[in-house]
């Protein structure tokens, strides 16, 4: 089946450090990623869509020039978080859509990274 | 603004019993909808998809869809304490890409053995 891998899975820094993290789609193609958020005892809140060879797009309130999104191939999108302060520590999950193919169905679905745990001291 | 909302929970129900998990959604033109369980500190795993109205079953899980009432819903039959975690509904986004999904908040599952 698809697979996503996100790298790293896990990164304390200091604040005003920046951060990039990989999701990375190992046995497909994936030209569209989505990178999203997730809080403590919150739900998955999208920040952008990453397209390839092109600018990613935004969701309102996401800082587009503090989560600098760049997605320069067809099995890899980067999230770099600029000048990380502790209220940017979160769990952060990238996911890519594919196809499962089957006998006479096939489905779209959307196949998710293990996510990455960010934490800015 | 599209929504989707679920029971925050905590749910709670004995090993062997049937859990319910209820979600609404706000975006009438939506055509697909989907459950995810996620373990604390792991990333969502899909577990039920629907598209049709009516019911969906699959092994213990069944899936609920009512478009006219913007309803869909999962039943765990004969839940377990692995069955513990978070799931979460997802509705994609009418009128863009079939990829887009909002997330409800998840409703707290746990399993009482």
């Amino acid at each position: 089946g698809a697979v996503v891998s996100q790298h790293p899975s896990r990164v304390i820094c200091k604040s005003g450090t920046s951060v990039k993290i990989e999701c990375r789609s190992l046995d497909f193609q994936a030209t569209t990623m989505f990178w999203y958020r997730q809080f403590p005892k919150q739900s998955l809140m999208l920040m952008a869509t990453s397209n390839e060879g092109s600018k990613a797009t935004y969701e309102q309130g996401v800082e587009k020039d503090k989560f600098l999104i760049n997605h320069a191939s067809l099995t890899l999108s980067t999230l770099t978080v600029t000048s990380a302060h502790p209220e940017d520590s979160s769990f952060y999950i990238c996911s890519a859509p594919g196809t499962v193919w089957g006998v006479g169905i096939n489905r779209d679905e959307q196949f998710f990274g293990p996510g990455t745990r960010l934490t800015v001291l | 603004q599209k929504e989707v909302e679920q029971n925050s929970g905590p749910l709670s129900v004995p090993e062997g019993a049937i859990a319910s998990l209820n979600c609404t959604y706000s975006d009438r033109g939506s055509q697909s909808f989907f459950w995810y369980r996620q373990y604390s500190g792991k990333s969502p795993e899909l577990i039920m998809f629907i598209y049709s109205n009516g019911d969906k079953e699959d092994g213990r899980f069944t899936a609920q869809l009512n478009k006219a009432s913007q309803y869909v819903s999962l039943l765990i039959r004969d839940s377990q304490p692995s069955d513990s975690a978070t799931y979460l509904c997802a509705v994609n986004e009418s009128g863009g890409s079939n990829y887009k999904l909002t997330f409800g908040k998840g409703t707290l599952l746990t399993v009482n053995p």
